[in-house]
């Protein structure tokens, strides 16, 4: 069975700076897709960014981006310029069986 | 545009009594999901629906648990008897196309407690 690990319970910024958040995935498959979801305390989970295993290119959304190595089977999400409303669990999933991390708990201090 | 709409939100049953939450996905989303979220940890898929067909179950305990999507639309995923182990939030998602590959918009869930 894939499996998904986020090994960093826990993650603190600054405000206007950058963290980088780890996630690693377990398959034999080489067509599947990559996701990081943001879920604000009490709020619903929502797409942050979205990664295609085929494409080398890395997926960027505005402050946020991806380091996909496929071979290493890693793909980790950097907030840049990072603010109070960033704030929120992170989630890496995999796409075959809908495999989630454990999740990130990011705080942002001002 | 109308977000995935779950009911009820919050739900508080005694061990052994039966209960069943109600999911309506964006509307022309093929496929919904129902996953269970336990405190602090992430989302565990329970049932996938493409359509009306459910072609993921794996993870779905079904000597108490059932789920249905009439007609494609919405869908009903029923425990009967609760278990206290079952307290957790049932979370609600569709997305427009198959396999996984689209974005899942999620509803608000429903938090459950079995006393």
């Amino acid at each position: 069975a894939q499996t998904v690990t986020q090994s960093q319970p826990e993650m603190s910024v600054q405000e206007a700076e950058t963290v980088t958040l780890s996630c690693t995935y377990d398959t034999s498959e080489s067509d599947y897709y990559l996701f990081w979801y943001k879920q604000p305390p009490s709020r619903q989970m929502i797409l942050v960014i979205r990664q295609e295993a085929y494409k080398q290119q890395n997926a960027t959304e505005n402050r946020f981006s991806v380091n996909f190595q496929k071979a290493a089977k890693s793909f980790s999400l950097k907030i840049s310029d990072s603010q109070l409303g960033d704030a929120a669990m992170y989630f890496c999933a995999y796409n075959r069986d809908m495999r989630f991390g454990a999740g990130t708990r990011l705080t942002v201090k001002p | 545009e109308a977000g995935v709409v779950q009911s009820p939100r919050y739900k508080i049953i005694e061990k052994k009594q039966p209960v069943a939450f109600w999911c309506n996905p964006i509307s022309g989303h093929n496929t919904l999901y129902w996953y269970r979220q336990n405190l602090g940890q992430g989302p565990e898929l329970l049932i996938r629906y493409e359509n009306e067909e459910a072609v993921d179950d794996s993870q779905l305990p079904k000597d108490r648990f059932s789920a249905e999507r009439l007609k494609g639309v919405d869908s009903t995923l029923k425990i009967q008897p609760a278990e206290l182990g079952d307290s957790a939030v049932y979370l609600c998602a569709s997305s427009l196309g198959f396999w996984g590959v689209d974005e899942q918009y999620f509803g608000p869930g429903t938090r459950l407690t079995v006393t």
